[in-house]
């Protein structure tokens, strides 16, 4: 059953941790994505990766980091550095080169801040 | 810049049809989607349109691009209480980032 899958589906972590966020996928993609979901917003991209062993920061990438050392898995880690965590987070893949770059998604990791 | 806006919210009746409106700046853009969120899940893909055709329909759905007026919109022919969720659209930018701008969605609420 292929798929993006994302764990834990909630998470809670005291201010000043830090916390790692997984991803995996099984679909053979070539890129992965992560994004943060605000209520009443839509995504905003963090980093993505087109390549194992490389990836590029987005748009809001301070405060978090990634490793993509597979192709199938590119955790996200959310530092203490990050001012304001809580939110829920998406990761997504996509095959390069197949013309529409169409993006699927996984089922988000809900992030809290005690 | 990379910009795409939506209205907040759309309300109908059940049976009637939802038309979905999403505007763009990017004239760059390749491909143009619709996703789907239901409360607190992922995005589900709709369908999606290339920039350079006009209109696509899928079953219920029917996207329609006016790349004049950069100008995007989904409708959903009779539609049901089941399709209440959250509609974001998104441009993808041609540069070698495949990334996608979103918009910040549309409430659906479908009334009985």
């Amino acid at each position: 059953d292929g798929g993006i899958t994302q764990s834990p589906k909630y998470l809670f972590r005291k201010e000043g941790q830090n916390v790692t966020l997984s991803c995996e996928q099984n679909l053979n993609h070539d890129a992965m994505y992560w994004y943060r979901q605000d209520p009443g917003q839509g995504l905003r991209l963090i980093y993505y990766s087109q390549i194992v062993n490389d990836f590029q920061k987005g748009d809001i990438a301070e405060g978090y980091s990634v490793s993509r050392e597979k192709k199938e898995s590119f955790p996200l880690t959310v530092t203490s550095a990050q001012k304001n965590p809580t939110a829920f987070y998406l990761c997504a893949s996509s095959m390069v080169g197949s013309g529409t770059d169409t993006q699927y998604f996984g089922p988000g990791t809900r992030l809290t801040v005690l | 810049g990379e910009d795409v806006e939506q209205s907040l919210f759309l309300s109908v009746r059940e049976g009637d049809s939802s038309v979905i409106n999403c505007t763009y700046t990017d004239s760059s853009s390749t491909y143009l989607y619709w996703y789907k969120q239901e409360p607190g899940a992922g995005l589900q893909l709709l369908t999606y349109i290339f920039s350079n055709m006009d209109m696509k329909q899928d079953q219920r759905l029917t996207v329609l691009l006016n790349k004049k007026d950069k100008h995007l919109s989904l409708r959903i022919a009779d539609t049901q209480t089941g399709d209440s969720a959250i509609y974001f659209c998104a441009e993808s930018i041609m540069d070698s980032s495949y990334k996608l701008i979103f918009g910040s969605g549309t409430r659906l609420l479908v009334r009985p």
